[in-house]
């Protein structure tokens, strides 16, 4: 078993729609949590991280946590076309090593 | 106002001849990595570097080395490469803090024929 899973996708919906990405991890050390947005032919790009279980909201994204099931989400809200994009989810024991784990990446299309 | 710069960014090679992929960046990290990215897979780290001091991953190939002669500067060197090293190859830079995320290039697509 992968340590971080994530469906892969494509995930194509209409714009303006809401969003929901998610990851699910086996090791329970993970404490650090990261979404990164990669566009074709681009380099990742953080959109954002947290520590701790719950949400955290930046404009139209949030992130939740829920360490009791090893499962994150992105919720994208008011979905538009540039978000089209794939979404790495990555994850790290806090304090501990360089290394991120990353998920393969959701592809996301966003129609008008 | 690109801070990690990877050149080139298309890099077509053939098999079996060695090849230099490089990276610069202007953030002053102390951390650099290298990652590979296959076609709908996740990076998969195969160097970093804290300062001058190299971390090589256990399973990075030895065909795959890599040098920092300073901190604004990396290169990832493919000594003899294979079809199976055609992928996307991303530099990422981060500060000393050990929780501060990862700065990314625009990556290197390199083609083996």
């Amino acid at each position: 078993q992968k340590e971080v899973e994530q469906d892969p996708g494509p995930l194509s919906v209409p714009e303006g729609a809401i969003v929901s990405l998610n990851c699910t991890y086996s090791n329970s050390a993970f404490q650090y949590f990261m979404w990164y947005r990669q566009y074709s032919r681009k380099g990742p790009e953080l959109l954002m991280y947290t520590y701790s279980s719950g949400n955290k909201e930046d404009g139209r994204f949030t992130a939740q946590v829920d360490k009791s099931s090893k499962y994150i989400s992105l919720f994208i809200r008011d979905s538009q076309p540039s978000d089209s994009a794939t979404y790495l989810c990555a994850m790290r024991v806090l304090d501990s090593g360089y290394a991120l784990n990353f998920g393969k990446g959701t592809s996301l299309l966003v129609t008008p | 106002d690109a801070m990690v710069i990877q050149n080139p960014r298309y890099q077509v090679t053939q098999f079996g001849k060695p090849v230099t992929l490089s990276c610069s960046q202007t953030l002053n990290h102390n951390v650099m990595y290298w990652y590979q990215q296959k076609s709908s897979q996740a990076p998969k780290l195969l160097f970093h570097y804290y300062d001058k001091d190299f971390n090589n991953e256990a399973d990075t190939p030895d065909n795959f080395q890599s040098r920092r002669p300073n901190t604004s500067f990396c290169f990832l060197d493919i000594r003899s490469p294979g079809l199976g090293d055609a992928a996307m190859y991303l530099c990422a830079t981060r500060t000393d803090g050990a929780n501060s995320p990862l700065h990314f290039g625009n990556g290197t697509r390199l083609t083996v024929t």
